[in-house]
């Protein structure tokens, strides 16, 4: 059973960079065939897609975020890390890590995610 | 930016069913791109519910399925339970002149009466 675990700061000051990680357990994130993305989620709204990483490298960001965001891999711990830069208020949000099945580009294994809150 | 758009609100009284909408446009699943539904209990993940349009992942029961029509889709739920109650969102993929993106819908809280 594939299980994620998103870890980091609770807290960031408005402009600064907002930093995750992802750890993934009982898989490999070398495997083929998936993406591994960030979602988020602003209190009480709904899902929104950051971007995504495959194994080998290569990423793939919403337009919408694409100047602020930077997602890399490190497949020797078995992770993957979000930065967000110069955050707002409007980035406090719950951070998800999630598996995305290439083919069929549906996510099927989410982690538990985690609030970070944006403010001085 | 949800541009799959959902009801806010369905409910239904135990042992009903109940449908949930998800319209997107041509280049979304108008474009063929497939739908997929996810569950979202209070204060926890989503959960993976309906892939592929209509396909249930092991585990979920069968009174939870999917359609998918032109640029529209469909998740109904058939006798309705207490544990149903939760946020429900469709998820596809879009691409246009803009880029190409996973996009959600806007999301559906059912309320068992």
């Amino acid at each position: 059973q594939v299980q994620l675990q998103e870890s980091g700061p609770g807290l960031v000051k408005p402009s600064q960079t907002l930093s995750l990680t992802c750890t993934v357990s009982g898989g490999s994130i070398s495997s083929g065939g998936y993406y591994w993305s960030w979602i988020r989620q602003h209190p009480g709204k709904g899902l929104e897609w950051i971007g995504y990483i495959y194994y080998s490298g290569s990423t793939y960001y919403n337009p919408s975020l694409k100047s602020r965001v930077t997602i890399s891999v490190d497949t020797s711990k078995n992770q993957f890390s979000l930065k967000l830069s110069s955050v707002t208020a409007a980035d406090t949000a719950v951070y998800y890590c999630a598996r995305g099945i290439t083919i069929s580009k549906r996510f099927d294994y989410w982690g538990q995610g985690t609030l970070v809150t944006v403010s001085s | 930016q949800s541009v799959l758009t959902q009801p806010p609100s369905v409910s239904g009284a135990p042992g009903q069913r109940v449908t949930i909408s998800c319209t997107g446009s041509s280049s979304n699943i108008g474009a063929g791109y497939d739908v997929h539904w996810y569950q979202q209990l209070p204060g926890t993940a989503p959960k993976l519910l309906i892939y592929g349009n209509s396909n249930r992942p092991s585990g979920v029961p069968d009174r939870f399925s999917g359609s998918k029509s032109g640029t529209s889709a469909s998740l109904a739920i058939t006798g309705l339970q207490a544990e149903d109650e939760a946020d429900y969102y469709c998820q596809s993929y879009d691409s246009s002149l803009s880029g190409s993106f996973y996009v959600f819908g806007t999301g559906t809280k059912v309320t068992v009466l």
